[in-house]
């Protein structure tokens, strides 16, 4: 299995600029996940979908971003407009199910991240 | 809300000498998971512990959860260069949704 696969690995963009970002999860997961990840703010848990249903989107900074799961090997994630602060390493991970079972062990497989630079 | 702190943020040490970083969270927890992330790399998932007072070893490494299970360690023993990198923990929330929450991290750095 190739992995959770992620495009582009980086995107350099201007301010004001739609950026999309691509995931494609490890073949039969149910569970997708966007992070975002910076110096200053560490991992954070943008929004997470389950068999193609978005579950918690609580995580979403604003209205500028948004994320869409059309079918059970693709998502994106759209800024717009992109913005300088939004500069960041974006991880796309996958796992079977959704964790908090405790018999079970839901390992999320991260993909190798988009870095992002907003100029 | 839900916090996880780790410490220390920074760890820097000689090869061959041990390395504990801590995860404490301010609620009880389901279970916890831990994450390691190489420079440049991404998140790759080390383990996962249940059980209050749980200990388990792979190979160097050894983790263990607390008995209230409101924290968990991680402890390396003589450490190499390979070790190098930040470790996560991470704890599932049930609230009105499920939700991960990743700690901050620790960042480890071997003298080699």
């Amino acid at each position: 299995d190739a992995g959770v696969i992620q495009s582009p690995r980086h995107e350099v963009t201007e301010m004001g600029q739609e950026v999309t970002l691509r995931c494609k999860p490890i073949s039969g997961h149910n569970s997708l996940f966007w992070y975002r990840q910076t110096m200053m703010r560490g991992l954070e848990l943008l929004i997470y979908f389950n068999n193609n249903v978005p579950i918690d989107d609580s995580g979403m900074p604003e209205d500028r971003f948004s994320a869409k799961m059309p079918n059970a090997s693709f998502s994106t994630l759209k800024i717009q407009p992109s913005e300088p602060r939004d500069s960041a390493v974006y991880f796309c991970a996958s796992s079977f199910g959704l964790w908090g079972r405790d018999d079970s062990t839901d390992t999320q497989y991260f993909g190798p991240g988009t870095r992002l630079t907003v100029l | 809300g839900q916090q996880v702190m780790q410490i220390p943020q920074y760890q820097h040490v000689q090869e061959g000498e041990d390395f504990t970083t801590y995860c404490n969270s301010s609620t009880t927890l389901s279970n916890i998971q831990w994450y390691k992330q190489r420079p440049g790399g991404h998140p790759v998932f080390l383990i996962q512990l249940v059980k209050s007072g749980e200990v388990k070893k792979q190979k160097r490494l050894t983790f263990q959860f607390g008995e209230a299970k409101k924290n968990s360690s991680l402890h390396i023993t003589a450490t190499q260069t390979t070790d190098v990198g930040t470790y996560f923990c991470a704890e599932y929330v049930k609230t009105s949704y499920d939700k991960v929450i990743f700690g901050p991290g620790t960042s480890l750095s071997v003298i080699p």
